[in-house]
């Protein structure tokens, strides 16, 4: 079974800093998919980022962007230019590319709540 | 973009009742939906999976006979939470996929805050 760990119950930062929050996975599986969701207080889950195991390149959406380390399991999120409205709780979730009935299934790290500061 | 509505967002009520939860997906035909269920300020916690037409698969520790889930549509899943005491009183989140292969996503419901006095 997979797992996800992120090792940061909360995080601050101040607005139009930069910030990175941590995530790592354990898996026996070689492709895979990772994701970083944002659950602001209205609880909506938003996804911020996709990352497929098997590209190598890092993925960016805009002012966001993740270090992903494959062999370390490893894939933190960086948030560049923080804003007000990027505080919330933020999830790290890992997806099996395997197809199936439980073809989908998301297994969420422990979350990271983050403030930010004016 | 295809949305997921999940009914009602917010109920409360006697302990000894049983509350249904709809997760209806709008747009598209949903092969796999996920119940998800999410305490305050903790992660989300699968609960069971459910293929339309079939049996849900339980999570090891959900109560099968406690959390009642149906798929009995391509666009609908119910989750009946049976005789609800307070230590029920929980977020529950559902999710909405389709297909069996290559990346879709998987799209959620706003929630529903379920509160057992």
């Amino acid at each position: 079974a997979q797992t996800v760990t992120q090792s940061q119950p909360e995080m601050s930062v101040q607005e139009a800093e930069t910030v990175t929050l941590s995530c790592t996975y354990d898996t026996s599986e070689s492709d895979y998919y990772l994701f970083w969701y944002k659950q602001p207080p209205s609880r909506q889950m938003i996804l911020v980022i996709r990352q497929e195991a098997y590209k190598q390149q890092n993925a960016t959406e805009n002012r966001f962007s993740v270090n992903f380390q494959k062999a370390a399991k490893s894939f933190s999120l960086k948030i560049s230019d923080s804003q007000l409205g990027d505080a919330a709780m933020y999830f790290c979730a890992y997806r099996s590319r395997a197809g199936g009935t439980s073809y989908g299934k998301l297994t969420f790290g422990q979350g990271t709540i983050l403030t930010v500061h004016p | 973009g295809a949305v997921v509505s999940q009914h009602p967002s917010w109920v409360i009520c006697k302990s000894g009742t049983s509350v249904k939860i709809e997760c209806r997906s709008l747009d598209f035909q949903a092969t796999t939906m996920f119940w998800y269920r999410q305490f305050p300020k903790q992660s989300l916690m699968l609960m069971a999976t459910s293929n339309e037409g079939s049996k849900a698969t339980y999570e090891q520790g959900v109560e099968k006979d406690k959390f009642l889930i149906n798929h009995a549509s391509l666009t609908l899943s119910t989750l009946t939470v049976t005789s609800a005491h307070p230590e029920d009183s929980s977020f529950y989140i559902c999710s909405a996929g389709w297909g069996t292969g290559g990346y879709q996503p998987q799209h959620f419901g706003d929630g529903t805050r379920l509160s057992i006095l």
